[in-house]
C-alpha cells in the first residue's frame, strides 16, 4: 500500500489564482480529513469526509473547497488565493471501524500564497 | 469548546536525558488521546495511543505516555531521548461532538531538539 499521497509537494500562487491540492489513500478508508498546519498552531481541521458523496466544514473551511466522487481521492481546491492560505496542507484518512482511530497523514503540501 | 494544550513549545535537551512532554485538555468525557511525530521534512507518524485499560500506554521508539484522568492530562515519556528523536511532537485528542462526528484535535506541538 502507498497509504496516503498527496501532490503537489510545492506550489507558489499569486493572489486571486486558484488550485487543486490532490489527495489519494489506497486504504479503502471512509473517512478522509484536510487540514493546515501554522507554526506554532498545531493542525486545524478545514474539512472531512465520511464517504465518497458526504462533506462538511471543519474548523476553518473558509476560502476552500472539497469534494469526494470516490473512496480514494479527496481534493481540496482554493478558488482566489490568498495570503492567508500560505501555509503546509496535510491530508488524512482513518480506519472504518469505530472507537479509537488512527489517521494516517500524507506528505503534505507546502503552498506559498505572494 | 474542546482544547488541547501543550505547555512546552520548545525543548532541548543532551542525548541520554530524559524527556517529559505535557498534554492537558478541556473535556470531562471519553476521550481517546494520541501522541504523533513529525520528523524533520516528513508527515506526521502515530507514536503512540490510549483507548481504554491500562493508563500507562507504551508506544514505538521506547516512548511511553501516562493517562490521568483526574488531571486531564496525557503526558509523553522517554527515559534517554537520543538524537534522532529531534522532531516535532503533538498531543492529540479525539472528542464525539453533538453531531455523532468524532473530531481529532491536536496541540499546538513542541518542537524537541537533542544535541549529541
Amino acid at each position: 500500500n502507498a497509504g496516503v499521497t498527496q501532490t503537489p509537494k510545492f506550489r507558489i500562487l499569486k493572489i486571486g489564482q486558484s488550485m487543486t491540492l490532490q489527495c489519494t489513500q489506497d486504504m479503502n478508508h471512509n473517512y478522509m480529513y484536510w487540514y493546515r498546519q501554522d507554526p506554532g498552531m498545531g493542525l486545524k481541521l478545514i474539512y472531512y469526509s465520511v464517504g465518497a458523496g458526504i462533506t462538511d466544514k471543519g474548523e476553518v473551511p473558509n476560502g476552500y473547497n472539497v469534494s469526494r466522487s470516490t473512496t480514494e481521492d479527496f481534493p481540496l481546491r482554493l478558488e482566489l488565493a490568498a495570503p492567508s492560505q500560505t501555509s503546509v496542507y496535510f491530508c488524512a484518512s482513518r480506519e472504518n471501524r469505530g472507537g479509537g482511530y488512527e489517521q494516517y497523514f500524507g506528505p503534505g503540501t507546502r503552498l506559498t500564497v505572494t | 469548546a474542546q482544547s488541547v494544550s501543550q505547555h512546552n513549545h520548545h525543548v532541548i535537551l543532551s542525548e541520554a536525558a530524559s524527556l517529559e512532554l505535557g498534554c492537558n485538555y478541556s473535556y470531562g468525557g471519553t476521550v481517546n488521546l494520541f501522541w504523533y511525530v513529525q520528523y524533520p521534512g516528513q508527515h506526521l507518524q502515530l507514536l503512540l495511543k490510549y483507548f481504554s485499560g491500562d493508563p500507562l500506554v507504551k508506544g514505538i521508539k521506547g516512548f511511553e505516555a501516562e493517562f490521568i484522568k483526574s488531571k486531564f492530562s496525557f503526558n509523553l515519556r522517554k527515559p534517554s531521548v537520543q538524537w534522532s528523536d529531534t522532531a516535532e511532537y503533538f498531543c492529540a485528542v479525539k472528542f464525539r461532538m453533538n453531531t455523532g462526528f468524532q473530531k481529532l484535535v491536536f496541540g499546538t506541538g513542541t518542537r524537541l531538539l537533542v544535541s549529541p
